[in-house]
């Protein structure tokens, strides 16, 4: 039962313009929603994270925003540097436990 | 500052061999998660730990793996026997947190990669 979900696998983006990841979830219990960022051969780094109560989370070159009534936040990197080539995995908690998407694969094009 | 340490970073093993995952949390950190990772089911949560205690281990696939942590700056992930299935990406991540919320966020270490022949 994947109560979250990452619909686009991939994501190809020219440096220096805005990347926008997407992400779904289903559990109306879920208050706390977090954005990791993985490497190759590493662990999933944290990026970015939201609470419920706002809409809207900003650092640095990341935005997140969350829309609780349509069940949907997005991550947005502006502007793209070829560093930000990984896979990205959204999660959401209502506690202790992660529901992790199955990851989006960022490209960033020279 | 040492990030999340785990040992070895791969493993390949035949079916029917024990195999034993370690972890180093970051010093200070009150709460251990284990996870693992597969194409089929993405990342899940196997069990965690909140002061050396079990406090989850639903996410255990059956009695073969179990884990243990003795001490707060330890922790194993033991699977025996050992079979194919069991190949994937073993995280064990860490959190500043007394109660658990994720809202203090995990930090992961960078897993081992388990190859069972």
């Amino acid at each position: 039962d994947q109560q979250v979900k990452q619909n686009s696998p991939s994501l190809s983006v020219q440096e220096g313009r805005i990347s926008i990841l997407n992400c779904d979830y289903t559990n109306s219990m879920f208050d706390y929603f977090l954005w990791y960022k993985k490497y190759p051969a590493e662990g999933p780094t944290f990026l970015i994270s939201i609470s419920s109560i706002k809409d809207k989370n900003e650092d640095g070159r990341f935005t997140v925003f969350l829309n609780k009534s349509a069940k949907h936040l997005s991550l947005h990197i502006v502007p793209s540097q070829p560093g930000d080539s990984a896979v990205y995995f959204c999660a959401a908690t209502s506690d202790y436990k992660l529901s992790f998407g199955a990851g989006t694969t960022v490209t960033v094009r020279a | 500052d040492a990030g999340v340490i785990q040992s070895p970073r791969h493993e390949v093993t035949e079916m029917g061999q024990e195999v034993t995952l370690r972890c180093k949390p970051i010093s200070g950190h009150n709460s251990l998660f284990w996870y693992r990772q597969t194409m089929m089911r993405g990342l899940e949560l196997l069990i965690y730990f909140n002061n050396n205690v079990p406090i989850d281990d639903s996410g255990m696939p059956e009695d073969r793996f179990s884990a243990k942590m003795p001490n707060a700056s330890f922790s194993t992930l033991k699977i025996q026997p050992s079979e194919p299935r069991d190949s994937a990406v073993y995280f064990c991540a860490s959190s500043p947190s007394t109660s658990g919320r994720a809202k203090e966020t995990q930090y992961f270490g960078p897993g081992t990669r388990l190859l069972v022949l």
